[in-house]
């Protein structure tokens, strides 16, 4: 199985600030990335697809970069609602993998 | 606009066996994957396998031996049977579209929790 580590597992910033979250694979998966937002009590949230590619109607502040093992998501200027845990998943063999998560609080 | 519900029970015995449906409105079935992914509490997220429209299957590994996936294109529903439950299969479990071509969710259901206690 691919092994998707990421980090941190958690991060407080305020708002308007840039938040940076890394993924790494065990091994080789190309630009075969998603990433998700998961808010409370909700279902997660396809956010970024392809590594790089945003879903329709996410907000141009999330973007994602990265190829083969390294990955990020990047939320330009944080608003009070991208409060959640966000979850990397590696769509590249099964079976598919997720990050841990990282949980992002505002200040 | 494509919505997905799961049902079934929220309580299930030790060593019996979970069934879930996840029944899709808005929009036909056909040349769909439907993926189950569960959430225990508190945790992360765990693929458990995805069923075609058509019936061909993929299963995680570590749960192959235990599931089932089934589909009823007559009802817009798909479905999910886990085996000797025990309590560490108590969690959310949500079914997701896959999105074509990617082996990513862009929709999911709201999720249904499964306790199991006896």
């Amino acid at each position: 199985d691919i092994q998707m580590t990421q980090s941190p597992s958690s991060v407080s910033a305020s708002v308007g600030d840039t938040v940076t979250i890394t993924c790494r694979a065990s091994q080789d998966i190309s630009s075969w990335l998603a990433w998700y937002q998961q808010k409370p009590g909700k279902a997660p949230k396809l956010l970024i697809y392809a590594a790089s590619s945003l879903q329709s109607g996410v907000p141009s502040r999330f973007s994602g970069s990265g190829s083969t093992t390294d990955f990020t998501l990047t939320i330009s200027s944080l608003q009070p609602e991208d409060l959640a845990t966000y979850y990397c998943q590696q769509s590249n063999s099964f079976p598919l993998t997720f990050g841990g998560g990282t949980k992002v609080e505002i200040k | 606009q494509v919505q997905l519900q799961e049902s079934g029970p929220g309580l299930v015995k030790p060593s019996e066996t979970l069934s879930l449906t996840c029944t899709v409105s808005g929009g036909s079935i056909d040349s769909y994957y439907c993926n189950w992914i569960r959430q225990p509490a508190g945790k992360g997220l765990e693929w458990i396998g995805r069923i075609y429209s058509s019936g061909s299957t993929n299963y995680s590994p570590s749960l192959k031996s235990r599931v089932t996936m089934s589909v009823d294109t007559s009802k817009n529903q798909f479905s999910l049977s886990l085996r000797s439950l025990t309590a560490a299969d108590t969690a959310v479990y949500y079914c997701a579209r896959e999105s074509v071509g990617t082996t990513t969710f862009d929709k999911w259901g709201q999720g249904s929790l499964v306790t199991v206690s006896s």
